[in-house]
This record gives structure tokens, sequence and C-alpha cells, in this order.
């Protein structure tokens, strides 16, 4: 069971860039969700989604992009990079199921580290 | 909309004594969830320890217990007997219930230090 893979784990990308940030769950959850940490700060949301097709924004959204064509991806794009978008991205996921949330409220991947220069 | 804030940018704790993290938050939402998380160098978040809004009990995890002031929106974490290991970063989060289940606010974090 691999819980929620995030790739790369790695980037530099050149200012005005485009990328797309990749996350797979395989525990069948319904909630995803796209997070960003600035050095020594706490995360804040990007966007999150109840389910395929359905996505909303958070409290950071400007400068992202996301979809959800499958339970499982929920890919986070960023098109034209900006050095105030350096950090490092987590996406989460959780079950719909309070029994299973209250033990484990969000399954977190291992964070992508992003540079823009 | 929720906010959380801690207090203590860092702190610092001598082996086998006790730590106390400072964490206060506001909403006007009666159905929710705090946490703990751990955040050490290799970034993963681990999940230290929950309490739902609705129990009085204070939530225990071994080591870890902390102190949950409803009305004074309080909510701190103890960590007796610290460890090594026990040095991270420490984030105190906050999940309303209903349509807002799952999204985590986060506190700005307490980087903690543990002094052999």
């Amino acid at each position: 069971n691999a819980g929620v893979t995030q790739t790369p784990k790695f980037r530099i990308l050149k200012i005005g860039q485009s990328m797309t940030l990749q996350c797979t769950q395989d525990m069948n959850h319904n909630y995803m969700y796209w997070y960003r940490q600035d050095p020594g700060m706490g995360l804040k949301l990007i966007y999150y989604s109840v389910g395929a097709g359905i996505t909303d924004k958070g409290e950071v959204p400007n400068g992202y992009n996301v979809s959800r064509s499958t339970t499982e991806d929920f890919p986070l794009r960023l098109e034209l990079a900006a050095p105030s978008q350096t950090s490092v991205y987590f996406c989460a996921s959780t079950s719909l199921d309070r029994a299973e949330y209250s033990n484990q409220p969000q399954h977190f991947g291992d964070g992508t580290r992003l540079s823009i220069l | 909309a929720q906010t959380v804030t801690q207090s203590q940018p860092e702190m610092s704790v001598q082996e086998a004594e006790t730590v106390t993290l400072s964490c206060t938050y506001d909403t006007s939402e009666s159905d929710y969830y705090l946490f703990w998380y751990k955040q050490p160098p290799s970034r993963q978040m681990i999940l230290v320890i929950r309490q739902e809004a609705y129990k009085q009990q204070n939530a225990t995890e071994n080591r870890f217990s902390v102190n949950f002031q409803k009305a004074a929106k309080s909510f701190s974490l103890k960590i007796s007997d610290s460890q090594l290991g026990d040095a991270a970063m420490y984030f105190c989060a906050f999940t309303a219930g209903g349509t807002s289940y799952g999204k985590l606010t986060f506190g700005q974090g307490t980087i903690l230090t543990v002094h052999p």
C-alpha cells in the first residue's frame, strides 16, 4: 500500500516556465488536497477536491490550476512560474469515513521541493 | 474563517524534561477537530495527537498529552520525558466538520530543540 505518492521530489524551474506536480493515492479516498509550505511557516491550502470532476480553491490558489479526472490522481499545474512560488508542496488525501478520519485525519505525501530562479 | 496561532517560534528542553507548546485558535464552528503534527528535517508530516471538540477528556498518546480548553480556545501540547528524537517543527492544526471536512488550517509552527 503506497499511500500518497508525489513526483518529482525536487525541481528547479526558471521564471515563466510551466510544470505539473503529480499526486496519486491508492486508498480510494475521495478528498484530496494541495498545500504549500514556505520556509519556516505552516502549510497553506492551495486547492482541494471532494471527488472526481470537483475541485475548489483554498486559501492561496493564485498562480495554480488543478484537475481531478480520476479518484486516484490530483495534479497541480503551475502555468507561469514565479519566484514567489518557491516552496515545498504537499499533497494529501482523506477518507470520507469519519471513523477512519478520526484515526488518521490526512495522509500526506513526502512533498515536492520546488525552486524557481 | 478559522485561524490558528502558535506564539512560540522556538522552544528548547533538556532531555528527560517536560515541555509545553502553546496553540490558540479562533472559530465559530461547534464541530471541529484539533491536531498536533510533527515535522522532522525529512519534512514528513507525522500526526502526534488529535482531539475532537465534543470530547471533554484531554487526549493522551504515550508521552504526549494535550490541554484542551474549549472556552478559551486553547490547545497546548505537553511532551513528557523529552527525547532527542522529539526535536522537530511542531504544528497545531484545525479542521471543521461538515462541508469543511478535512481542510486543515495550520499554525506557524514551533521549532523544538532537545538538549542532551
